[in-house]
C-alpha cells in the first residue's frame, strides 16, 4: 500500500542551525501539507502546498521556514535558523486530487533542538 | 477560518464499553468533509472514520460511528465494544473545499482492561 515517507525519523540540532526535513508524499497525490505537533499536544497547520507553489500558510511559517519540492517526488521543509521552540515533531502529508480525499501522513520527523 | 472544537481533552473507557467522543466545528461553507483520524503513542496518525456532510446518513466502520448532525455543527464519534488496541489520541478533522485541515485539540483516549 502506497504510503508516505519522512526522513529523519529524528534529528537533533543546536540552536541557530538548518535543518532540512524530507518527506515522500504518495505518488498520484497533488496536494502536500507539513503539520506540526508539540509534545502529543494539538496538530499544528504550518504550510500547504499545490501545483509547485504555497496555497496557504499559517502563522507559525515565517521567514525562517521554507518549502520546496525540487524533483517532482520529494517535498522538503527547511528552517534556516532553528529555535529552542520549534522542537516538535513534523508531520508531513499528502491528499489525492478527489475532493472527498483524506490526508495520509508519514510517521514524522522529530526534531530536537538544544 | 473554520475551527474545530474538541472540549474532552481526556476520556475513558473500560474494555468492551462503548465510548462517545465530541466534536464540534464552526464554518460557512455548505459542502465540506469531516474526519476522525487516531494517533497511537508516537505513531502516525491514521484515519478511523470519514464524513461527507452534504450525505445525512452517518457514517460506519466496524466498531465505529458517528453522529453527524448538519445544523448543529457536531461530529462525534462513537467507538463500540472498546479493545485495548484502541488508546490512543484521536483528532477531529474538518477539510474545506480550498483542501485545507482543520485539526482539533485531540482527545486521548484510555482503554482499563
Amino acid at each position: 500500500e502506497p504510503e508516505v515517507t519522512q526522513t529523519p525519523s529524528h534529528q537533533v540540532t543546536q540552536m541557530g542551525q538548518e535543518v532540512i526535513l524530507r518527506c515522500v508524499p504518495i505518488s498520484n497525490h497533488l496536494y502536500f501539507y507539513w503539520y506540526r505537533q508539540i509534545l502529543g499536544q494539538k496538530v499544528e497547520f504550518l504550510v500547504s502546498f499545490y501545483n509547485n507553489e504555497i496555497s496557504e500558510k499559517s502563522e507559525i511559517f515565517d521567514d525562517q521556514f521554507s518549502v520546496e519540492r525540487p524533483d517532482g517526488s520529494n517535498f522538503t521543509l527547511k528552517i534556516r535558523s532553528t529555535k529552542l521552540e520549534d522542537s516538535a515533531m513534523y508531520f508531513c502529508a499528502s491528499s489525492p486530487p478527489l475532493i472527498t480525499g483524506e490526508l495520509f501522513f508519514g510517521e514524522g520527523s522529530r526534531l530536537t533542538v538544544l | 477560518a473554520q475551527t474545530v472544537t474538541q472540549s474532552q481533552p481526556e476520556m475513558s473507557v473500560q474494555e468492551a464499553e462503548t465510548v462517545t467522543l465530541s466534536c464540534t466545528y464552526d464554518t460557512s461553507e455548505s459542502d465540506y468533509y469531516l474526519f476522525w483520524y487516531k494517533q497511537p503513542p508516537s505513531r502516525q496518525m491514521i484515519l478511523v472514520i470519514r464524513q461527507e456532510a452534504y450525505k445525512q446518513q452517518n457514517a460506519t466502520e466496524n466498531r465505529f460511528s458517528v453522529n453527524f448532525q448538519k445544523a448543529a455543527k457536531s461530529f462525534s464519534l462513537k467507538i463500540s465494544d472498546s479493545q485495548l488496541g484502541d488508546a490512543a489520541m484521536y483528532f477531529c478533522a474538518y477539510r474545506s473545499t480550498g483542501n485545507q485541515f482543520y485539526f482539533g485539540t485531540g482527545t486521548s483516549l484510555t482503554v482499563i482492561p
